[in-house]
């Protein structure tokens, strides 16, 4: 089972250049989410979505955007990066059961540097 | 709002010794209440949860008890591995709010020989 893919692994940029970090789900999941990962920080929310056309913002939303077009793929876009987007960025996602929190699986991460 | 408070690590211990990683938490409703631990270079995967107070979620030897008269979720393992070294996450997630995690800082764990 792949579970959440991200790509890429690893990525450098530019202050003022622009990229889409790819994450996909192969476990028919209503509920994603993008986090980041400071030192010391755990982990913070930036977007999330509950289905394919809505999408919300978290904790952290400011300098991203998201879309959700179909249940598989939340890509996360920076449009002017920044030296404080340097992070660790984790998709995640989950099963929507009504009731109860169900648990979130997260992919393996996306170290992004911005200089 | 909602937060959770762990203990900063790192913690260095011997391997078989006794673990304990303190987790608290404040919440404007009643949360399930979760441990996630990252292995060096891997993302987040769950390693036990509880929904409801006075449960006990366990996993691999590790267990912690959902306290709401103290709003504490404490980690504890009665003999660690050099393979549990990881850093390890206390969270939590309201109900009916899209399954939205709160993280602490996470609690790094070094087991030596």
């Amino acid at each position: 089972n792949a579970g959440v893919t991200q790509t890429p692994k690893f990525r450098i940029l530019k202050i003022g250049q622009s990229m889409t970090l790819q994450c996909t789900q192969d476990m028919n999941h209503n509920y994603m989410y993008w986090y980041r990962q400071d030192p010391g920080m755990g982990l913070k929310l930036i977007y999330y979505s509950v289905g394919a056309g809505i999408t919300d913002k978290g904790e952290v939303p400011n300098g991203y955007n998201v879309s959700r077009s179909t249940t598989e793929d939340f890509p996360l876009r920076l449009e002017l990066a920044a030296p404080s987007q340097t992070s660790v960025y984790f998709c995640a996602s989950s099963s929507s059961s009504r009731g109860q929190v169900t648990e979130a699986f997260f992919g393996q991460g996306t170290r992004l540097t911005v200089v | 709002g909602n937060s959770v408070t762990q203990m900063e690590g790192p913690v260095t211990l011997s391997e078989e010794a006794f673990l304990t990683i303190n987790c608290t938490y404040t919440a404007t409703g009643y949360p399930s209440l979760f441990w996630y631990v990252q292995y060096p270079g891997e993302g987040l995967q769950l390693l036990l949860k509880a929904t409801k107070a006075d449960d006990k979620g366990s996993n691999k030897g590790f267990e912690a008890t959902y306290r709401k008269e103290t709003t504490s979720f404490h980690l504890e393992k009665g003999s660690v591995q050099v393979s549990d070294s990881a850093v390890y996450f206390c969270a939590l997630a309201l109900t009916g709010g899209g399954n939205k995690l709160t993280f602490g800082t996470g609690t790094q764990l070094k087991v030596e020989l």
